[in-house]
Order: structure tokens, then C-alpha cells, then sequence
């Protein structure tokens, strides 16, 4: 398996300009994470999916992110419109959900956003 | 609310120095706290965690409940222990994880 796939692995944009992050899971994982980090910051959890659904979005900075999980493959995180503060580390890690909360998170190599 | 404080944002030992990376949490329920690690180039990766009460790569950590304290030991720093470590902790039975801002530990010969 090649565990956490992230695309891009880096990305330069413009502010304003819409920027997608795309994820996909280890197969059989039922958890899916996003998380952001910074030098100030560290990583902070922005939102994770069980079975797809949407569980705690609570560390979604703002309005400008959003994240969707459409399959059980596949998960995006979009910012609109980006701003020069979202420049960060984006990863995505997943994990097997056997409902006893001891599953291990594996994390994909993450995606380094720049905004100019 | 849960909080980690990793205090160290940069230690620096010779090979074959003893290390300790420092990890402090406030929570007031019952926590699980890890341990993650990121060498140079490589994906975040579980190093360990207390329930397991394990040594990996030599390193060991033991939980403190009365100073909320889950520091990160090891006894003889090695070049390749030179990495960013992230303490985190998590809510016994749920999966959300918090993390510190992290610990670059370099080793040098």
C-alpha cells in the first residue's frame, strides 16, 4: 500500500485564487483527517470524516474552508478565496475506526501551500 | 479545554547525551497521549503511545497524571533521533487528537 496519498505535494498560488487539496485514504480506512501546520501553530485538526459524514469541523478557520468527502477514496480540501495567512502545511491522515478510539492515524506526506 | 505545551521548540545534544523532550497537558477527562515523530523528509509517524508503555527506537515516556506531564527519554541520543517530535493527546474512546506545536530535537557527532 502506498499509505496517504495527498496531491498536490506543493502548491503556489495568487491571493484570491480558489485552491483545491486532494486526499486519498488508505484502502479500508474509515476515518479520514485534515490538518494544517504552521510554525506558530503547529497542527492543528481542521475537520475528520467518519464513513464520509462530517464529524467535528470545528477547527475550520472560516467561511473561506471548506471539505468534502464524497467516497470512501477520496476527500478534498478547498479554501476560496486564499489569502496569503493560509500559506501552511495541509495534511491529510486516515485510520482504520474500529469504534474502540485506540486506531492509529497514518498521515500522507502533506501538501506545502504557498499564497502569495 | 485540551491544551499540549511542548515548551522546547529547539533542543540540541551531542550523540551518546541523554535526552528529554518535555510534554505538559491540561485536560479533565481521561487522556490518551502519544507521541509523534517526522525525521527529515519522511511522513509523521507514531513513535509511541503511554497505553502501550513500550520502548521504541529506546525512547520511552511515562504518563504523569499528577504533574500532567507525558515527557519523551531516552538515555543516549543518536545522530538519526534528529527529527521534529509532536506530543499529542486524545479523549480515551473518541479519535480527535490534539497536538503541540513540536520539538526539533538535533543530535550532532
Amino acid at each position: 500500500d502506498a499509505g496517504v496519498i495527498q496531491s498536490p505535494r506543493h502548491e503556489v498560488t495568487e491571493m484570491g485564487q480558489e485552491v483545491t487539496l486532494r486526499c486519498k485514504p488508505i484502502s479500508g480506512h474509515n476515518s479520514l483527517f485534515w490538518y494544517r501546520q504552521t510554525m506558530m501553530r503547529g497542527l492543528e485538526l481542521l475537520i475528520y470524516f467518519n464513513n464520509n459524514v462530517p464529524i467535528d469541523d470545528s477547527g475550520m478557520p472560516e467561511d473561506r474552508f471548506s471539505a468534502k468527502m464524497p467516497n470512501a477514496s477520496f476527500s478534498t480540501l478547498k479554501i476560496q478565496p486564499s489569502e496569503p495567512r493560509d500559506s501552511a502545511v495541509y495534511f491529510c491522515a486516515s485510520s482504520r475506526n474500529s469504534g474502540s478510539g485506540t486506531d492509529t492515524q497514518y498521515f500522507g506526506p502533506g501538501t506545502r501551500l504557498t499564497v502569495l | 479545554a485540551q491544551r499540549v505545551t511542548q515548551p522546547e521548540k529547539l533542543l540540541s545534544v551531542f550523540k551518546g547525551a541523554p535526552v528529554e523532550l518535555k510534554c505538559n497537558y491540561s485536560y479533565s477527562g481521561s487522556p490518551e497521549l502519544f507521541w509523534y515523530v517526522q525525521y527529515s523528509r519522511q511522513r509523521l509517524q507514531l513513535l509511541l503511545r503511554h497505553i502501550s508503555r513500550e520502548s521504541i527506537k529506546g525512547f520511552t515516556a511515562d504518563l504523569n497524571k499528577g504533574e500532567t506531564s507525558f515527557h519523551l527519554k531516552k538515555p543516549f541520543a543518536q545522530e538519526e533521533d534528529s527529527a521534529m517530535y509532536y506530543c499529542a493527546l486524545k479523549n480515551t474512546g473518541f479519535q480527535k487528537l490534539v497536538f503541540g506545536t513540536g520539538t526539533r530535537l538535533l543530535v550532532s557527532p
